[in-house]
């Protein structure tokens, strides 16, 4: 597609429940991150996607996280039994070469 | 491993008065870097980016960063603040080899009436 494209926009959950967050990167584009972004913070770097192998998966927080990438395009990031600390923004990019990431509006979650 | 520092956290400027966003990077070998905007609710928006070359670059809606190796810097331009500049600025830098990017933690600009 033209640009990166992320669903749902806004997803609200509930404690303990699993979410899935999916990303649908620029058409071509190899490399594909995730990031999240607490209210008022930067950016924290979740997991990185070259193909559909993930050689850095060092910033997810915890073994409640996990992503997988497929057919070398879309990615999904699931979060299971969802804590209130996962609310934020979550932010798909994608690139092809080191020009710089080409981001999708994001996630944002809720979790009550 | 590769760092950015944004200093300020939060500046304020009056609509048509100049602006300067700060950025210091540390990185061993020759750094990408890069600016991003980010409007309330929105993704982020690729300003600008140096490779190498011209260590003046210049970048769409009217913003520029220069280049200072000798300082570590990458400050970010702009001659006369528009109010639809309000927005939160990220830095980042990247390696040569590889995609990955580091970022800053981000300066939000205010632009004063």
């Amino acid at each position: 597609g033209a640009g990166v494209s992320q669903s749902p926009s806004n997803k609200v959950t509930e404690k303990g429940k699993d979410v899935e967050l999916r990303c649908d990167p620029i058409s071509g584009h190899t490399a594909l991150y995730w990031y999240r972004q607490s209210l008022g913070q930067g950016l924290e770097f979740l997991i990185y996607f070259q193909g559909n192998s993930a050689p850095d998966k060092s910033g997810l927080p915890s073994d409640r996280f996990s992503a997988e990438r497929t057919g070398g395009s879309v990615s999904t990031l699931t979060i299971q039994r969802t804590q209130q600390e996962d609310s934020a923004v979550y932010l798909c990019a994608s690139s092809l070469g080191p020009s710089g990431y080409t981001f999708g509006s994001g996630t944002r979650l809720t979790v009550v | 491993a590769q760092s950015v520092t944004q200093p300020d956290i939060h500046i304020t400027v009056s609509e048509g008065a100049s602006l300067e966003l700060r950025c210091n990077y540390s990185y061993g070998a020759t750094p990408y870097l890069f600016w991003y905007v980010q409007s309330p609710g929105q993704g982020l928006q690729l300003l600008l980016k140096y490779f190498s070359g011209d260590t003046l670059v210049q970048g769409i809606k009217g913003f520029e960063a220069e280049f200072k190796r000798s300082q570590s810097s990458f400050n970010l331009r702009k001659p006369s603040v528009h109010w639809s500049d309000a927005a939160e600025y990220f830095c980042a830098v990247g390696a040569e080899a590889g995609n990955m990017l580091t970022f800053g933690g981000g300066t939000r600009l205010m632009v004063k009436p």
